[in-house]
Order: C-alpha cells, then structure tokens, then sequence
C-alpha cells in the first residue's frame, strides 16, 4: 500500500499568514492527488484535484503543487474560514490511502 | 444540483451485519465510479472502497481491513449505492460517506459527498 506521509500533524497559524502543508508518499503519483478541507461535524470538502488543479467554487487563495512523491497545499492568506482540519488523498493506486491529517488552529 | 445521502445506520452489535445505502441526484449516477469513506470517532479518514461503472463490469475494490467482509454494490436504475457490512467488529465504529468519482481527465478522486451516516458496532 502506499503511504501518505503528511506534515505538520496540527498547526497554529494567524488570520493572514500564509501557510504549507505538505504530503509525501512512499511511491511514485504522478499527479494522483487530492486535498481535502473538513470542518468539525461535516463531510469533507475537495479543494484541489490532480495535484494542483482548483475545484469549482474554492477560492483562489488556496493552490496545490508537486507531482511524484511530495506534494504541498498553499494557502497564501489564512481567513477565519479555513481554520479545520486538511488531508491528502493519494488514488494512484488501490488501496486509496489518505494522509492522517493536518488541525489548522487559531494563534 | 449534486446530493448524497445516506441512510441505514445504527447500532449493530459485534459479529452482525448492516447495510447502508446512498441516494443519489443531480446528476448521472450510472457514468460514475461510487466510493465508500469512512472516520471513526476523532480520528482520520479511511477509505473502503470502491464500484466501478457498466463499463469497467462494475469491478470492485477494497481496503484490506474491509476486504471479504464488506460489499460495495449499487442500482442505477434507482441511482443508489450500497455498503453490505458482515461480521462488523468495533472497530468498524465510524461515520460512513458516500462519494462520487468524477473519472475524467484523470481525476479519481471523490469530488462530491454525502452528509455521512454513524454506524455504531457494540454490545
């Protein structure tokens, strides 16, 4: 199975900052990868798919990068919003496999 | 507009079954690969797997801790997906989501969600 390595496990952050998350896997990707925003009590939402592309409707200041084994999610201003917790998914291969996640938390 | 909506869930005691189900709208349910996501109680998401379409024989695949005990099937003709769960343990406590497979352009990951249903495995 591949693993999805991904760091910081939880972050304190102010409204403003800009912040990285990063995903490593065990394998090789390509491109195969999503991030996903969940907020306490919900489903999770997809932000970016296939490494960097932009979902519909997410707004512009988060992006995705990286191809191969490590991957990152940029937001370049954090908003009072984002504040949740984010996660990777690898489908290049079966099993899926998500990264454990990363808490966004309030300075 | 897309939606997902699950239904079935409960408490089940160890060693039982269950079956949850998915309904979908919004769009057309037969051009999709359907996935199955799980997370317990404060923990990460876990996937579980995963049916493919008509086209692809409505081939299935599973997550190891999943894998001869759960069943991913769906209808479209009632634009439904289905997880049969036998012999559940406690650890198989979680929310359950269902979620759709764009399967275009190479993206495989899940772009919609159902609003999750708890299962509950307990004595």
């Amino acid at each position: 199975d591949i693993q999805m390595t991904q760091s910081p496990s939880s972050l304190s952050a102010s409204v403003g900052d800009r912040v990285t998350i990063t995903c490593r896997a065990s394998q090789v990707l390509g491109n195969e990868l999503g991030w996903y925003q969940q907020k306490p009590g919900k489903a999770p939402k997809r932000l970016i798919y296939t490494a960097s592309s932009l979902q519909s409707g997410v707004p512009s200041r988060f992006s995705g990068s990286g191809s191969g084994t490590e991957f990152t999610l940029t937001i370049s201003s954090l908003q009072p919003e984002d504040f949740a917790t984010y996660y990777c998914l690898q489908h290049n291969a079966y099993p899926l496999t998500f990264g454990g996640g990363t808490k966004v938390e309030i300075k | 507009e897309v939606q997902l909506v699950e239904s079935g869930g409960g408490l089940v005691q160890p060693g039982g079954s269950l079956r949850v189900a998915c309904a979908a709208s919004g769009f057309t349910f037969s051009d999709h690969y359907m996935d199955w996501v799980r997370q317990a109680p404060g923990k990460g998401l876990e996937w579980v797997g995963r049916i493919k379409k008509k086209n692809n024989s409505y081939t299935t695949e599973y997550a190891a801790s999943v894998k001869g005990r759960f069943t991913v099937s769906r209808d479209d003709s009632q634009n439904s997906l289905y997880l049969q769960m036998n012999s559940l343990k406690t650890e198989d406590t979680a929310m359950y989501y269902c979620g759709r497979v764009p399967g275009v352009y190479g993206d495989y990951s899940l772009d919609y969600w159902g609003q999750g249903i708890l299962v509950t495995v307990s004595s």
